[in-house]
């Protein structure tokens, strides 16, 4: 299968501070990547779908402007925490679409830990 | 009425026993139907995926797909203790988002 990877895989940060978050296809161009989150034993939440050079699309009751998305490539997406508090603590985790197909690719997560 | 319906165990069985994991859905939308497996403090990772109704088979796991009773299956033969992790069922429809079910934790027992 299409390998993406995500960076960093753990973060710790203050609280008010932003947190940058970078998914990559690493052999596949993405038409379509995706931005969810998982808190613990509940299943993944869609926040946001990206297209490349495109404003991103926010599911409802996500804030665009905390959640801030750039899909710079067809092979990156970004998502930056911004004014990070302890209750956006998660574990985060992109999705690529490769052309063709319906399949999403996930990428191994980020776990992000607001003090 | 949720989207999708999947209980969420935690089932626990045998090594050797065939597994039966499944999901109710509502909406008729739903034309793709993906089976995801993730281990602890991991991303998903896509096992397979159905088109409509029907079978689809890869080595021991073999996903059904009901369109007329809304109902999706995923069976795992001869499961073994590395099948250990949660199972989510996600129909996706034409707008590409997938609709995640909870998850079933699954635990094979050497």
């Amino acid at each position: 299968g299409a390998v993406v990877s995500q960076h960093p895989s753990r973060v710790i940060c203050k609280s008010g501070t932003s947190v940058k978050i970078e998914c990559r296809s690493l052999d596949f161009q993405a038409t379509t990547m995706f931005w969810y989150r998982q808190f613990p034993k509940q299943s993944l939440m869609l926040m946001a779908t990206s297209n490349e050079g495109s404003k991103a699309t926010y599911e409802q009751g996500v804030e665009k402007d905390k959640f801030l998305i750039n899909h710079a490539s067809l092979t990156l997406s970004t998502l930056t925490v911004t004014s990070a508090h302890p209750e956006d603590s998660s574990f985060y985790i992109c999705s690529a679409r490769a052309p063709g197909g319906p399949e999403q690719f996930f990428g191994p997560g980020t776990r992000l830990t607001v003090l | 009425q949720k989207e999708v319906e999947q209980d969420p165990g935690p089932l626990s069985v045998p090594e050797g026993a065939i597994v039966s994991l499944n999901c109710t859905y509502s909406n008729s939308a739903f034309q793709y139907f993906m089976w995801y497996r993730q281990y602890s403090r991991k991303g998903p990772e896509l096992l397979m995926y159905t088109y409509s109704s029907g079978n689809k088979e890869d080595g021991r796991f073999t996903a059904q797909v009901d369109k007329s009773s809304k109902y999706i299956s995923l069976f795992i033969r001869d499961s073994q203790p590395s099948d250990s992790a949660t199972y989510l069922c996600a129909p996706q429809g034409g707008s590409e988002k997938l609709v995640f079910g909870k998850g079933t934790k699954l635990t094979v027992n050497p």
